[in-house]
């Protein structure tokens, strides 16, 4: 069974540090990875979907990377702003009509 | 690009009584559609997948008779709670997908928020 994990659950950071956040999942066999942005008490707003053969996805501030081999992938946020505070969620798939597993999120709080 | 809207955003009820969430796909047609429950610092949860015109697929642990789920048309599915009580509280969140698009491509719903007192 797929488990997916986000550690640490919350992070602080001050406005204009790069961080990284990670997520990593038990079975190697997947088919794609999708990292999703939620706001307090909405919904989900995908962010970066990186396929099984791509190592990498870069939109804008955010940069991720995908190492299926090791279960690992990881969110990078450049230069990071209040308006980043949100929780961060990372999703696998298994194939493409599977479902989406999530991991519980990390929930990112940028300073001023 | 692609929305879908739920509807009500957040509702409060009363234990015994049932409630309806409605699920819509605003500018394409979702053959497939998704639904999703969030607890408080938890992942989302998949319980149940609904195909239009015909039944939905409920996940291992969820009880169908209490979570009722209707897909009638390709741009709407409805998920009603059955007797609602306290522990059925929690953040619904629905998600459809693109009858055009590729077979990941999934968009996700605002989620209803559920009180039940």
């Amino acid at each position: 069974k797929q488990e997916v994990t986000q550690i640490p659950a919350a992070l602080s950071v001050p406005e204009g540090e790069n961080l990284v956040l990670n997520c990593s999942f038990t079975d190697s066999a997947i088919y794609n990875l999708q990292w999703f942005r939620q706001d307090p008490g909405k919904g989900l707003t995908s962010l970066l979907l990186i396929q099984s053969s791509q190592r990498e996805q870069t939109s804008g501030r955010l940069n991720a990377s995908l190492d299926k081999s090791s279960g690992r992938s990881t969110l990078y946020i450049a230069a990071s702003q209040p308006g980043d505070s949100a929780t961060y969620l990372c999703a696998v798939r298994p194939g493409a009509n599977s479902k989406l597993t999530f991991g519980k999120g990390i929930t990112l709080s940028v300073r001023p | 690009g692609a929305v879908v809207s739920q509807h009500p955003s957040r509702v409060i009820c009363k234990s015994g009584t049932s409630v309806k969430i409605e699920c819509r796909s605003l500018d394409f047609q979702a053959t497939t559609m998704f639904w999703y429950r969030q607890f408080p610092k938890q992942s989302l949860m998949l319980m149940a997948t609904s195909n239009e015109g015909s039944k939905a697929t409920y996940e291992q642990g969820v009880e169908k008779d209490k979570f009722l789920i209707n897909h009638a048309s390709l741009t709407l599915s409805t998920l009603t709670v059955t007797s609602a009580h306290p522990e059925d509280s929690s953040f619904y969140i629905c998600s459809a997908r693109d009858q055009a698009g590729r077979a990941e491509t999934q968009y996700f719903g605002p989620g209803t928020r559920l009180l039940v007192l």
